[in-house]
């Protein structure tokens, strides 16, 4: 299965202010996704990451929120923009493999005062 | 995003025992069905998957337990293990590679 790696793994932030995180892959695939886990909740998908084209944001998620960039097939990264205390959560990327099956990163996990 | 209803929200198990979690889909464009495992401070990890032309998938002490025609699917864990202490998330997707939807999560305890 793929290797992903994400930074940082974990941040506290102060309210108003963005944080990026990035997702690396150790080898080129096709569909990376980001995903929200609230405290002691289960996973929701923000955006599909789309590589040389705009992220595909799920309902209740928007660009301006939630930004991603995609430059190719083996990265990709999330900002959360202006954050607030409702904004903590872990932020986890998802990859698809030529095996049909999804693999998750170790998740970054943000905290915002 | 079609909802996945999974039971029990928490689950307690002696070891050696049967641990089973169930879920049930609506969207029946749902045609990949896979469980994850979740530690603590960990992203979630595949466990064992099923597609709707096989009613059951084993691996190790791993079951998928598959009813297409009532919209549900389970996981059996047999001999259960103080390791297997985790949150379980069923999800679904309309084929492997697509968007997963996922249930609410079981946290199970194994008690030794």
């Amino acid at each position: 299965s793929a290797v992903i790696s994400q930074k940082p793994s974990r941040d506290i932030c102060q309210r108003g202010t963005s944080l990026t995180i990035q997702c690396q892959v150790d080898s080129q695939v096709t569909m990376m996704f980001w995903y929200r886990q609230q405290p002691g909740q289960s996973l929701t998908l923000i955006a599909t990451a789309n590589q040389g084209s705009e992220a595909t944001y799920e309902s209740g998620f928007v660009i301006d929120k939630f930004p991603i960039s995609r430059p190719n097939l083996t990265f990709s990264t999330l900002t959360v923009s202006n954050m607030s205390p409702e904004d903590s959560s872990i932020y986890l990327c998802s990859v698809e493999q030529s095996t049909d099956t999804q693999y998750f990163g170790p998740g970054t996990r943000l905290t915002v005062l | 995003q079609q909802q996945v209803k999974q039971s029990p929200q928490s689950l307690i198990v002696q070891k050696g025992g049967i641990s089973i979690i169930n879920c049930a889909y609506e969207n029946t464009a749902f045609d990949y069905f896979p469980w994850y495992q979740q530690f603590p401070g960990k992203g979630p990890a595949l466990l064992i998957a099923i597609r709707p032309d096989v009613s059951e998938k084993k691996e190790g002490r791993f079951t998928i337990s598959f009813n297409k025609s009532a919209k549900q699917f389970s996981l059996h864990i047999m001999d259960s293990q103080p390791g297997d202490s985790a949150t379980y998330f069923c999800a679904a997707s309309r084929n492997a590679g697509n968007m997963l939807t996922f249930g609410g999560g079981t946290r199970l305890m194994v008690k030794p």
